[in-house]
């Protein structure tokens, strides 16, 4: 088991485009959680999964944002329309069922840059 | 508004001493307190956690002790050593705590550094 893997690890786009990060988490793990992090402050929550149901978005998750776990597999973030205030390090972190509130193993995460 | 609050952004301790990191939150929800270690270019790495009935909990070098009616929790490394440099978040869960049912709500960290 390799932890959770995300990708890519860096991603420059200019203001405007769209752009879509991966997280494969832990195979057994149920739940999958997207967090984002900026520069000076820990890491937000924006959404999480219990297999390929999404059971919760953070206020912070604008309709530009979308997360998909199809088949309860591997998860995808996607953001529309970027825009530079949504430079940040994106983190995906998963955990067993029933579990999570009590501690989850985070990927190493995706830096977006929009220029 | 933070929730949980770490108010030192830096600490330096000289190896081998004891390193102390401090937090407080302002949510009575939270019942289960955890700290995580990152170190650069790596995503968060769970440390140690306590639940609120327990005052404190001890993993080798490294104690948090928790003070509810404080609503202040510490964590204790000793001895420190040259690994530990890294930033240091506390982060708080609990039903409907606002960091989502599963969530856990962070504090900006503090960044310890361990001198020789």
């Amino acid at each position: 088991d390799t932890g959770v893997s995300q990708n890519p690890r860096h991603k420059i786009t200019k203001r405007g485009q769209n752009v879509t990060f991966r997280c494969d988490p832990i195979s057994e793990h149920n739940r999958l959680y997207w967090y984002r992090q900026t520069l000076g402050q820990g890491p937000e929550f924006l959404t999480y999964f219990q297999n390929e149901a999404q059971l919760e978005k953070s206020r912070l998750l604008s309709d530009r944002f979308s997360a998909e776990r199809p088949k309860g597999s591997f998860s995808t973030l996607e953001i529309q329309r970027t825009e530079q205030g949504d430079s940040a390090m994106y983190l995906c972190a998963s955990s067993p069922s029933l579990l999570g509130r009590y501690g989850y193993t985070f990927g190493s995460g995706t830096r977006l840059t929009v220029v | 508004d933070q929730q949980v609050k770490q108010n030192s952004p830096s600490l330096s301790v000289q190896e081998g001493r004891i390193s102390i990191l401090n937090c407080d939150y302002t949510n009575s929800m939270f019942d289960y307190f955890l700290w995580y270690k990152k170190y650069p270019a790596e995503g968060p790495t769970f440390l140690i956690s306590i639940s609120s009935i327990k005052d404190k909990n001890e993993d080798g070098r490294f104690t948090v002790f928790l003070n509810k009616s404080a609503k202040h929790l510490s964590l204790h490394i000793v001895p420190s050593q040259p690994g530990d440099s890294a930033v240091y978040f506390c982060a708080a869960s609990g039903a409907y705590s606002g960091g989502g049912a599963d969530g856990l709500t962070f504090g900006k960290g503090t960044h310890l550094i361990i001198q020789p």
